[in-house]
């Protein structure tokens, strides 16, 4: 069964440390992978995507994130967290065959990050 | 910045009443879904929405659901007799096309609670 679990709940950094948010899938096929972020009170925003190509993609905010197949995983990564980075974020990926034509997707179930100061 | 907006951002309402949930999609997009996330739980897929048609929906969107595009900017979920179990938070996204390669723009999400 395709699947996306983020591992840790929360996870706490200190202001000008990097921060890695970590995510596994299991997914039949060429993964698809997204990464989106909660705000408070705020939808979910588009941060970044791995279709193929570079395992390395660069996205909003100055955040990045490592598609690596062997250890099936694809982890948030910042050089520098800033306090403004403390939000819900969710990594997200194909749910099934259909999922190349849909927006089907399954979700890990969120990790709380707490920058501070 | 476009974005798409969702009215209210919390409803409550009692069990067995009907609630229309409502969604303002980015204007040029034309691919509308419906996702939900009960709390402590995972994001979940209801329906995809394209050419005034359901293109696919989940376990979850029984007959209690439906979704409509009244007027060709609102998009909404209707539940005819809201049960408990569907208190969650109700997240509405649209996106350009439905390929693999392109990332949905999701609302603020409506808190729905059911009493």
């Amino acid at each position: 069964a395709q699947s996306v679990a983020q591992p840790e709940d929360q996870v706490n950094v200190a202001e000008g440390n990097p921060l890695t948010v970590k995510c596994t899938y299991s997914v039949s096929g060429n993964p698809y992978l997204f990464w989106y972020v909660q705000y408070p009170n705020r939808g979910l925003q588009f941060l970044l995507k791995y279709i193929t190509g570079d395992n390395l993609v660069k996205g909003s905010y100055g955040f990045e994130a490592e598609f690596n197949k062997s250890q099936t995983s694809f982890h948030l990564k910042k050089p520098s967290a800033l306090v403004s980075d403390s939000a819900l974020y969710f990594c997200a990926g194909p749910s099934g065959e259909n999922a190349g034509n849909n927006r089907k997707l399954i979700w890990g179930l969120g990790t709380s990050l707490a920058v501070n100061p | 910045e476009p974005e798409v907006t969702q009215t209210p951002s919390h409803q409550v309402t009692q069990m067995g009443q009907e609630v229309i949930l409502r969604c303002v999609p980015i204007s040029n997009h034309l691919y509308f879904y419906w996702y939900r996330q009960i709390l402590g739980q995972k994001v979940e897929f209801l329906v995809s929405f394209y050419n005034n048609e359901i293109s696919e929906k989940s376990e979850i969107f029984d007959d209690q659901f439906s979704v409509e595009r009244p007027d060709g900017s609102n998009f909404t979920l209707k539940i005819r007799s809201t049960k408990l179990e569907d208190s969650a938070m109700y997240f509405c996204a649209s996106g350009r096309d439905r390929g693999r390669n392109t990332e949905a723009f999701f609302g603020q999400g409506t808190r729905l609670t059911v009493v």
